[in-house]
């Protein structure tokens, strides 16, 4: 079982639709990030969040520690916003950082 | 913001040669890490390399196939060593600036084994 789990893994959306993306994990966490990767490998940290909710533009990323459990929303969606997302948590421990990835969630936005 | 650039961008190699990755920041951060993306997989951390010590690499990475050099707080260096057709992948850094709250990443490394 992984660490972290996403869903849907494919998502196909008309411009203009509300998006959702879903993480779970199963491991304490210091950290969870929300990460953009477009066509041709290049990757944008979008958020890191360790409580609560944050807002950046039309991308809002909440977290609930308790259930373990992190949304990415997207909203008003545009073509542009096709990309794969990937969910990934931070687990500190005594011995060093620990990266846990989510395998990510495909979006293409159609016009 | 961080502008990070690797080098090269992408390399077709043949089996058995060593191929080393460069990443250069533009401003001085504490630590790096290296990540590799095989097709059709997520991210999968190397290890982490601070300035002034070795490299700390994860379960399954060891540093005689991934030696790691951190000369100062704005490059670093990567070397897939002895390459074979299943080292085929993106190879990133990313930086990390302590009390910042994003991660950085590099534009990647496209490397083929043949």
């Amino acid at each position: 079982k992984n660490e972290v789990e996403q869903s849907p893994q494919n998502l196909t959306a008309q411009e203009g639709e509300f998006i959702t993306i879903n993480c779970s994990y199963s491991v304490g966490i210091s950290a969870l990030h929300w990460l953009q990767q477009h066509p041709g490998g290049g990757i944008v940290s979008l958020f890191m969040l360790s409580s609560g909710k944050k807002k950046h533009g039309r991308l809002i990323a909440t977290i609930n520690i308790q259930e373990k459990h992190s949304s990415l929303h997207i909203t008003a969606s545009h073509p542009r916003d096709s990309a794969v997302y990937i969910c990934a948590v931070l687990q500190g421990s005594n011995t060093g950082n620990q990266f846990y990835f989510g395998t990510g969630t495909s979006l293409t936005v159609i016009p | 913001s961080a502008v990070i650039s690797q080098k090269p961008s992408r390399d077709i190699c043949q089996r058995g040669t060593s191929l080393t990755i460069q990443c250069q920041v533009d401003s001085q951060v504490t630590m790096m890490f290296w990540y590799r993306q095989q097709p059709g997989q997520s991210l999968t951390l190397i290890a982490t390399a601070n300035q002034g010590s070795e490299a700390t690499y994860e379960s399954g990475f060891v540093i005689d196939k991934f030696p790691i050099s951190r000369p100062n707080l704005t490059f670093s260096t990567l070397t897939v060593s002895n390459m074979s057709p299943e080292d085929s992948s993106i190879y990133l850094c990313s930086v990390d600036f302590s009390g910042k709250e994003t991660q950085y990443f590099g534009p990647g490394t496209r490397l083929l084994v043949l």
